[in-house]
């Protein structure tokens, strides 16, 4: 059983294009979280929900929007996509939002804008 | 605010040969440390954290890791190597007054037969 997935795991599309990232996560976690990593493989944080609250929100475009249907759900919208919105994007959960607590990350979606 | 550095970027190494990583932090308070490893096309594994305590650290895969305060420093450390370690090695740090993981730019591991 996958604890963390994310569909779909590849996604090519065109500059201008509205394309949505759909992360579970079934280990009963209460807090989520969408990091971004780039060409050269630096991760960084996103946005979190705890309990389907936003607790992060880092200074992203606001063409990405998260929205946590619930707890096991996190999903990432993002609008009119730009070349340099490629990269792969991970998905990752925790017990709670304390610092302690190890993430368990999913596999990646590695977003391609041509 | 916290960062973290990884003073390696590429580290090729013999099979069965020892590896270290380097990794230093800055944080104005106490904080959490923790390794992670990324294998070739797949998400993020923990490999081990520091929360308190004992300042040597075991994970899996045979992994351990140190936490020196005063050199602000949790350097990774396996004694023999596989072929199976190839991968990207990623040091983070969060506050203990936060949750917010701050990730170092990562160590690229190539072990070569």
């Amino acid at each position: 059983d996958t604890a963390v997935s994310q569909t779909p795991k590849y996604l090519v599309t065109q500059m201008g294009n509205d394309k949505s990232i759909k992360c579970e996560q079934n280990l009963g976690h209460d807090t989520m979280y969408w990091y971004k990593q780039d060409s050269k493989k630096f991760l960084k944080i996103m946005f979190s929900y705890n309990n389907k609250e936003l607790i992060i929100n880092e200074t992203v475009p606001n063409r990405f929007s998260p929205k946590s249907p619930d707890k096991a759900h996190l999903n990432l919208h993002i609008n009119s996509l730009e070349l340099g919105d490629s990269a792969v994007y991970f998905c990752a959960s925790s017990q709670g939002p304390t610092g302690s607590n190890e993430q368990y990350f999913g596999p990646g979606t590695r977003l391609t804008v041509t | 605010a916290q960062s973290v550095t990884q003073l390696d970027s590429q580290v090729p190494v013999f099979e069965e040969a020892p590896v270290e990583l380097r990794c230093n932090y800055s944080s104005s308070v106490s904080v959490y440390l923790f390794w992670y490893v990324q294998y070739p096309n797949q998400g993020l594994q923990l490999l081990l954290k520091y929360l308190s305590g004992s300042t040597l650290v075991k994970g899996i895969n045979g992994f351990e890791a140190e936490f020196n305060k005063s050199q602000t420093s949790f350097h990774l450390r396996k004694p023999s190597v596989h072929i199976s370690d190839t991968a990207e090695y990623f040091c983070a740090v969060t506050p203990s007054n936060d949750y917010k993981l701050s990730f170092g730019a990562g160590t690229t591991v190539t072990v070569r037969a």
